[in-house]
């Protein structure tokens, strides 16, 4: 079946220390996402992809760095600048403009 | 700028009985697009209805249904006969307008629904 695989489910981080967070699909679809919900919250987009080999920021980029060298996959990395990195963070894929969005299961990082 | 607002943080109903959660938005665009979105216990995000700002007639989805109301800027989502399996969290969200192919959306707080035997 087709979808959004994010891994791992739970990840914990210590100080100083870089995380990457993996998103795949096989969707097909062009444009992906990163978005971070903290309890409470609505969802806040951290950087998307609308096509291979470019990405830009969304509302709340600082702390975080993504690439996406494939289609399928689109990790993110959340470095040591990002001082509280404490939240669930959700990969999402969308056949394009106007599309909705096919979200994965998440992950929960946490700090040590 | 554009903003989606929830707000009844928390909605209690019994099983079989509707239910309405409320949405309003913000946006200078004559064109957008409103989602609905369930997110249950297990964190995942899940598809419910659309409703585009041209469309003449209101979204429908099985139990699901959308009360657009484009002057008052509103796009209430019904639930009719709520089961068990309903408690969760939703949200409201639209097209973010800011980039130019208009992929990402921009999201509401949710709601938590909860539905009682």
């Amino acid at each position: 079946d087709g979808g959004i695989t994010q891994s791992p489910k739970y990840l914990f981080r210590k100080e100083g220390q870089n995380v990457t967070l993996s998103c795949e699909q096989n969707l097909n679809h062009d444009a992906m996402y990163w978005y971070r919900q903290d309890p409470g919250q609505g969802l806040r987009l951290i950087y998307y992809s609308q096509i291979v080999n470019d990405f830009q920021k969304g509302d709340i980029a600082e702390g975080y760095s993504v690439s996406r060298e494939k289609k399928e996959s689109f990790p993110l990395t959340v470095t040591s600048a990002q001082k509280n990195p404490t939240a669930f963070y959700l990969c999402a894929s969308s056949r394009g403009p106007y599309e909705k969005l096919f979200f994965g299961s998440g992950t929960q990082l946490s700090v040590l | 700028a554009q903003k989606i607002t929830q707000t009844q943080p928390g909605m209690f109903v019994q099983e079989k009985e509707a239910v309405t959660l409320d949405c309003t938005y913000d946006t200078s665009d004559p064109s957008y697009g409103l989602f609905w979105y369930k997110q249950p216990s297990s964190g995942e995000m899940i598809f419910l209805i659309y409703q585009g700002s041209y469309d003449q007639q209101n979204a429908t989805e099985g139990r699901y249904s959308l009360n657009f109301q484009k002057a008052r800027k509103s796009a209430n989502l019904v639930i009719s006969a709520s089961q068990l399996g309903d408690s969760a969290m939703y949200f409201c969200a639209m097209r973010d307008q800011r980039n130019q192919a208009g992929t990402a959306l921009i999201f509401g707080k949710g709601t938590t629904l909860s539905v009682s035997s």
